[in-house]
């Protein structure tokens, strides 16, 4: 059984501090991770694909971080905003036979203002 | 570009009835999925389409679970008769074939079971 782990489950954060949170996966068999926001009541909205040990992705104050070999990655937020109030999951790919991503159960992100 | 449409949005039902969910996936994705999100969980996935034939429904209960996607196009999910632990949010995703299995949300539904 393939096991993808997030921590913590869930984070409480002042407004304009900056946090992060971890993904756990397998680091045999890698081939990619990705990283979705779920903003309540919206549709998960993809933030990254990660694939090269070593990868570091940004998208504005998000970025994250990739460590195959020891089969984890960090995603970070500087300087945190309401908007940023989101799950953020992130999910492990199984690329024989059926093609399908494995979740870990999610980082529940809240900003207080 | 249009994304993934799914109705309702919000469903209550007492134990026992039934009820279904629809999907319309992304225009020209023929991978559909569905996903049931449990409150502190991952999503976990419950059966997967490749246009119109079932890949993979391992996790599936297959005696009150039931999900169709005849023409290869939109998909419904039912579950008769629903149980309390059914309470859930039930996600549809689409893809294309990518190197990376990116697929593409929507919104969901949030199923309450009284």
């Amino acid at each position: 059984i393939l096991n993808v782990e997030q921590s913590p489950q869930s984070l409480h954060v002042q407004e304009g501090d900056s946090t992060n949170f971890t993904c756990s996966f397998p680091s045999s068999n890698f081939y990619a991770l990705h990283w979705y926001r779920w903003e309540t009541a919206k549709s998960p909205e993809a933030l990254f694909v990660m694939t090269l040990n070593g990868d570091e992705k940004k998208k504005g104050r998000i970025s994250a971080t990739l460590n195959t070999k020891e089969g984890y990655s960090y995603l970070y937020i500087k300087g945190s905003q309401p908007e940023d109030s989101a799950t953020y999951l992130c999910a492990f790919p199984i690329i024989q036979g059926a093609q399908k991503l494995v979740f870990g159960q999610g980082t529940r992100l809240t900003i207080n203002p | 570009e249009a994304g993934v449409a799914q109705s309702p949005r919000y469903k209550i039902i007492e134990k026992r009835q039934s009820v279904a969910f629809w999907c319309n996936p992304i225009s020209g994705h023929a991978t559909l999925y569905w996903y049931q999100q449990i409150l502190g969980q991952g999503p976990k996935l419950l059966i997967q389409f490749q246009n119109n034939g079932v890949v993979d429904d391992s996790q599936l209960p297959k005696d009150r679970f039931s999900a169709e996607r005849l023409k290869g196009v939109d998909s419904t999910l039912k579950i008769q008769p629903a149980k309390l632990e059914d309470s859930a949010v039930y996600l549809c995703a689409s893809s294309f074939p990518s190197s990376y299995n990116e697929q593409f949300f929507g919104p969901g539904t949030r199923l309450t079971v009284l």
